[in-house]
């Protein structure tokens, strides 16, 4: 159980195009998914939380008008990057929970590379 | 001080040996404590989540948590060449969403 599904697993696009990372939790209801971005050999880093049907909560210094986030439902989030840059190239990785306390499950991640 | 703090150094063992990892925290309000293992270019996939101190242990897996001195640990007995990944220590607060994760240690088992 607890399976997050993240598509795509990787995306190459020209600098400038905008790019759509979607999050499914698979076998539960999701009231709390998370965006995280990883670089090379280090932890990950929160970006930003979603709960469904509100707006996301950004950490400091991620631009939300860069990384739109959607959380329509409770079983589905999206991240769009917005007029991508060759800094934006990253691996991006999704998490889901059920209720407060209980573990994140995470997705395998998306590596984007922006020419 | 960093709230997490995980040696980062690879750890090589061979195959069958014990693979013991540990984490010390600085914040005691956090309550919740997972492991996770990360394989090269996949997200973290969850091994064990505990609340309480005390050992608790799934198949090849025991989980420490020491809150008196802060330190959580992880023991892989009968260690196996596909154990061969990054374990992310990571724990939270009560009423915080967010995840304080340590630096990550890599483990390499050795056939």
């Amino acid at each position: 159980g607890a399976v997050v599904s993240q598509h795509p697993s990787w995306v190459i696009c020209k600098s400038g195009t905008s790019v759509k990372i979607e999050c499914r939790s698979l076998d539960f209801q999701a009231t709390t998914m998370f965006w995280y971005r990883q670089f090379p050999k280090q932890s990950l880093m929160l970006m930003a939380t979603s709960n469904e049907g509100s707006k996301a909560t950004y950490e400091q210094g991620v631009e939300k008008d860069k990384f739109l986030i959607n959380h329509a439902s409770l079983t589905l989030s999206t991240l769009t990057v917005t007029s991508a840059h060759p800094e934006d190239s990253s691996f991006y990785i999704c998490s889901a929970r059920t209720e407060t306390h209980q573990p994140q499950h995470f997705g395998d991640g998306t590596r984007l590379s922006i020419l | 001080q960093k709230e997490v703090e995980q040696d980062p150094g690879p750890l090589s063992v061979p195959e069958g040996a014990i693979v013991s990892l540990n984490c010390t925290y600085s914040n005691s309000a956090f309550q919740y404590f997972m492991w996770y293992r990360q394989y090269s270019r996949k997200g973290p996939e969850l091994l064990m989540y505990t609340y309480s101190s005390g050992n608790k242990e799934d198949g090849r897996f025991t989980a420490q948590v020491d809150k008196s001195s802060k330190y959580i640990s992880l023991f892989i007995r009968d260690s196996q060449p596909s154990d061969s990944a990054t374990y992310l220590c990571a724990m939270s607060a009560r009423g915080n969403n967010r995840l304080a994760f340590g630096k990550g240690n890599q483990v390499v088992v050795i056939p």
